[in-house]
Parts: structure tokens; sequence; C-alpha cells
């Protein structure tokens, strides 16, 4: 079965700083997303992308954070400078349809762990 | 708007024995439900999803769901629990084209010898 591919699995970086987490998602796929779970607690919907642009975000998803498809392939979540809160799981997902809908199936990575120390 | 509880955090069952993890939601709008499975360092992995037809949808693994609209639930089962369903199962509901998912809080579970 295709896979969407997250990269890296953990990493580990200083209050302040600057991360991007990498997705390549499934090759067809037209609709790109971001989640995150707290340790602990509920996976949390980021913000999803389509036609290269943001077509919804939660309010978790403000100024500090940006997404990017810089190529036909990549799919990148950056955030600019980094709080002890953000430490989480951040996945990556993608589908053909926009999510919800009949007959599509949302494909979620093995997830990037982000360490803020 | 959608909203999704799920009962017990943490379900223990012994290997062999009937899963029954409880998942109920609110919707505004018909909704579509799903469930996923997530094993230790690993990602989301969709179990099963209901979005119309029959009510009794069953997933990979052995696993079903039944959806009661009265009831407003969409409980996890599976007859015979196998030690390697020992995870965390997430209940998700969405309302459609251009309403994301709203994930529940997650039930591990525990499969004992």
């Amino acid at each position: 079965e295709p896979e969407v591919t997250q990269t890296p699995s953990h990493q580990v970086t200083q209050m302040g700083q600057e991360v991007i987490l990498r997705c390549v998602p499934i090759s067809n796929h037209l609709y790109f997303y971001w989640y995150r779970q707290i340790l602990g607690q509920k996976v949390e919907f980021l913000v999803s992308f389509y036609n290269n642009e943001i077509s919804e975000k939660s309010e978790i998803f403000d100024d500090q954070f940006s997404v990017e498809r810089p190529d036909g392939s990549n799919f990148t979540l950056k955030i600019r400078s980094t709080k002890l809160e953000d430490s989480a799981m951040y996945f990556c997902a993608s589908s053909e349809a926009r999510t919800g809908g009949a007959g599509e199936k949302l494909f979620f990575g093995s997830g990037t762990q982000l360490s803020v120390l | 708007a959608q909203s999704v509880t799920q009962l017990g955090s943490h379900v223990s069952v012994s290997e062999g024995a009937l899963v029954l993890l409880r998942c109920n939601y609110s919707s505004s709008v018909p909704p579509y439900l799903f469930w996923y499975v997530q094993y230790p360092n690993q990602g989301l992995q969709l179990l099963l999803k209901y979005t119309t037809g029959a009510t009794l949808v069953k997933g990979i693994n052995g696993f079903e769901a039944e959806f009661k609209k009265s009831e407003t639930s969409f409980h996890l089962t599976k007859p015979s629990a196998h030690m390697s369903d020992a995870a965390e199962y997430f209940c998700a509901v969405s309302g459609g084209y251009g309403q994301n998912f709203v994930f529940g809080p997650g039930t591990r579970l525990s499969v004992l010898p």
C-alpha cells in the first residue's frame, strides 16, 4: 500500500529555534494536512492545504506556523520560533479528496516527535 | 460542529475476550465516523469507517463497528482479543466535505495473557 513518509522521526531543538518538519505525501494525492498530538492528549487538526494554498486551519495554527509545498513531492511544516508547548508528535496526512467525503481515505505518516528543550 | 467522546482512557481485556471500545459523537449534520489505531511508535492507521449505507461496518484485523443514530454511538468491537491488538484507538467524526476530522481523546487497549 502507498505510504506517507515523514522525516525526521525525532527532532530535538532549543526553545526559540526554527524547525522544519518534512513530509512526502502519496504521489497522486491532492490534499495535505498536518495534525499534532501532545503526549497524552487527543490528535488535533492544524491545517489543510490544497492547490498550493491553505484551505483550512485551526486556532492552533497561528503566525509561528507555516506550510509549504516547495516542489512536486514535499510538504513541509515550519515552526518559526519554537516554544516548550510545541513539543508533540506531528502527523502529516494526505488524501485524494477532501476529508470526510464518501469514498476517500486519509493516509497518515508515522509522525515526527518534536522535543523542544 | 462535531465532537467525540470515548469512554475509558484505558481498557484491559484478556486474550480471547471480547473487545468493546466506546465512542459517542455529536454532530449537527449526518456524520461520517472513523476508527483509527496507533501502534507504539507508529502513525495512525484506518481501521474502518462509516459514511452511508449499512450501519454495521467491518474493518481490518477482525474489528467491526455499528453506527447507532438513536444512541449517537459508534462502538468498536472484536469478538476475540489478540495480543497484537494492544494499541491506542481513536474514534473520529467528520461533518462531510470541507469539515476536517475531529478526533476523540483515544482509548489505550491492553491485552493480558
